[in-house]
């Protein structure tokens, strides 16, 4: 079956520090790969997706980028972290042309 | 107007009765769709999907399409207080392209 890991579970984080959120999937290879946001008492956020190695799309302009540099690894970056940018962020993977599965989601706070 | 729209709530039911949670959509071409639960400080988790017009039943829970009136719904019946929970309506138009309501936070009073 397969899996999804996020980690860290949790992050505190000052303004202007960079991160790294890191997402893998098991017992699956090629997936569809995706970063959400959710901020407190909001709906998901589409950030990021991935249909392969080295192949992202952003869906929205801002401070944060993503890499996939293994076909199971998904990696949300920021250099330079805001206020804004705290939230639950969730990595999901999709089989094909079925719905998303989400792993259990970074809960980031950017004091 | 937003992708996918839901009652934000809070509904509030008491147990054994009939939970109702509704979503519409704005996109016609919009061909799968999905009701996800998720708990305080979880990460969502599938509990239905429909693809074609009507009903369609999961144990409690049923869910219900008309791409018609661009309209899907779940219904939960012998609401308990573990379906305490906000129920997120997603619309899927195509492989890469899945929207999300802002949720409806359900709960279910002993």
């Amino acid at each position: 079956s397969q899996t999804i890991h996020q980690w860290p579970a949790t992050l505190v984080q000052p303004v202007g520090s960079p991160l790294s959120l890191e997402c893998t999937v098991e017992g699956t290879s090629n997936p569809n790969l995706y970063w959400y946001r959710q901020a407190a008492g909001r709906g998901l956020q589409l950030l990021f997706y991935s249909v392969g190695i080295g192949q992202i799309s952003s869906e929205v302009p801002q401070n944060l980028s993503a890499s996939r540099p293994q076909d199971r690894q998904f990696i949300l970056s920021s250099k330079k972290l805001l206020l804004s940018d705290s939230g639950f962020y969730l990595c999901a993977w999709t089989p094909l042309q079925e719905t998303q599965y989400f792993g259990p989601g970074t809960r980031l706070l950017v004091l | 107007q937003k992708e996918v729209e839901q009652n934000s709530g809070p509904l509030s039911v008491p147990e054994g009765a009939i939970a109702s949670l509704n979503c519409t959509y704005s996109d016609r071409v919009s061909q799968s769709f999905f009701w996800y639960r998720q708990y305080s400080g979880k990460s969502p988790e599938l509990i239905m999907s429909i693809y074609s017009n009507g009903d369609k039943e999961d144990g409690r829970f049923t869910a219900q399409l008309n791409k018609a009136s661009q309209y899907v719904s779940l219904l939960i019946r012998d609401s308990q207080p573990s379906d305490s929970a906000t129920y997120l309506c997603a619309v899927m138009k195509n492989n890469n392209d899945m929207r999300f309501g802002a949720g409806t936070r359900l709960t279910v009073k002993p």
